[in-house]
């Protein structure tokens, strides 16, 4: 298995510009997540689906994230408009078992 | 906020056990010990959980205290690919919450 499969690896763009993050979870899993990094706040769960419905999407910091995942291979993270301080590491990771996620490697987005 | 409390940096010789400490005084009957790393610029990676029993794996060793209140993660040999920060979580796995509420987690440095 691949793994789980983001995309891109980074992204640099210019404020107020649409950004679109995409993940595809290892097959069979059943959970996918989506996570935030940075320096200062660590990690932050985003949102989580299960079954490609939204379970919880409390960790969502405003309007501007929205996060789609229309069939079970596959997920997307939108940003719009994009700002400075979204600028982090976007992880995604999915699961079978309560007991292990497997992580992405990672979307390194810079917003100028 | 995060239920685990974990050094924020340790160091260990190469070939040493590295012994990685967390107190978590507050966990509930139902809740499971989990053991995440996460090397520099990757995604987390999972290790190791349990919830009373001590656990081995090929990976590491958990031991937990006869009174669930903290936890030890045991990496027999290190390396210095074991270089990473290491998480303690603590949660319950059942049901539809997969939420994990991750601290900050300790630096350990693994030296020639």
């Amino acid at each position: 298995d691949a793994g789980v499969i983001q995309s891109p690896r980074h992204e640099v763009t210019e404020m107020g510009q649409e950004v679109t993050l995409r993940c595809k979870p290892i097959s069979g899993h059943d959970y996918l997540f989506w996570y935030r990094q940075t320096m200062m706040r660590g990690l932050e769960l985003l949102i989580y689906f299960n079954n490609n419905v939204p379970i919880d999407d409390s960790g969502m910091p405003e309007d501007r994230f929205s996060a789609k995942m229309p069939n079970a291979s596959f997920s997307t993270l939108k940003i719009q408009p994009s700002e400075p301080r979204d600028s982090a590491v976007y992880f995604c990771a999915s699961s079978l078992t309560p007991y292990g996620y497997t992580f992405g490697s990672g979307t390194r987005l810079t917003v100028v | 906020d995060a239920k685990t409390t974990q050094p924020t940096s340790m160091d260990c010789a190469e070939g040493r056990a590295a012994n990685l400490p967390c107190n978590h005084s507050t966990i509930s009957g139902n809740e499971y010990v989990y053991w995440y790393r996460q090397i520099h610029s990757q995604g987390p990676q999972y290790i190791i959980h349990g919830l009373k029993n001590n656990e081995t794996n090929e990976m590491a060793s958990l031991i937990i205290t006869e009174d669930r209140k903290s936890s030890t993660l045991i990496l027999p040999h290190a390396t210095l690919r074991d270089t990473a920060v290491y998480y303690c979580i603590v949660r319950v796995a059942a049901g539809n919450n997969r939420k994990l509420i991750w601290g900050l987690g300790t630096s350990l440095a693994v030296n020639p």
